[in-house]
């Protein structure tokens, strides 16, 4: 069964540092999205990705956040100067369509900012 | 805007007796629903999800849930719990009216299940 990927598992980084989060969707999905999850709160909307564009983001995507659709494969988060709150789980998901049909996710990404 | 309630953090059944996680919801228009579950050092897996047609929709491992718009609840049940059904359990809630397909969560259920 095709299941979303995510690396690295684990992520440490300093204060002000960069990061790339890395996720590989199911490969007939066209929707891409990334969520976090503070350790004990709850998950979280990021951003939602479809045709090379964002198509939401919330108030927290502010100018520090990106993404990328690279290639036909990868799909990419990346913190442009990390700060200590965002210290999170990073989970990917992709689905097939915008309308009914599920969004599926990856193991997550634990990033850790020192 | 969309939001979900979980009422109980935690919810403690033996083994074999039914379980119910609750879950409300508010939504301007008619919504979708999802329950996932969430392992230890795991992602969320996907249970089952409301979109039409019949209130009782019937999931993964045994587990239904029924929507109710009088009471805008999409409780979670399962007639027979085992231990292994022990794990952290999330409702979340998708606007369709709304562009980019974002869901929204509650806070989650722990759902600990004892021998």
């Amino acid at each position: 069964e095709p299941e979303v990927t995510q690396t690295p598992s684990h992520q440490v980084t300093q204060m002000g540092q960069e990061v790339i989060l890395r996720c590989v969707p199911i490969s007939n999905h066209l929707y891409f999205y990334w969520y976090r999850q503070i350790l004990g709160q709850k998950v979280e909307f990021l951003v939602s990705f479809y045709n090379n564009e964002i198509s939401e983001k919330s108030e927290i995507f502010d100018d520090q956040f990106s993404v990328e659709r690279p290639d036909g494969s990868n799909f990419t988060l990346k913190i442009r100067s990390t700060k200590l709150e965002d210290s999170a789980m990073y989970f990917c998901a992709s689905s097939r369509r915008q309308t009914t049909d599920t969004q599926y996710f990856g193991p997550g990404t634990r990033l850790t900012v020192l | 805007a969309q939001s979900v309630a979980q009422p109980e953090d935690q919810v403690n059944v033996a083994e074999g007796n039914p379980l119910t996680v609750k879950c409300t919801y508010s939504v301007s228009g008619n919504p979708y629903l999802f329950w996932y579950v969430q392992y230890p050092n795991r992602g969320l897996q996907f249970l089952l999800k409301y979109i039409t047609g019949d209130n009782l929709v019937k999931g993964s491992y045994g587990f239904e849930a029924e929507f109710n718009k009088s009471q805008t609840s999409f409780h979670l049940k399962k007639p027979s719990a085992l231990v292994s059904d022990s794990a952290l359990y999330f409702c979340a809630v998708r606007d369709p009216d709304a562009a980019g397909n974002m869901l929204t969560f509650g806070g989650g259920t722990r759902l600990m299940v004892k021998p």
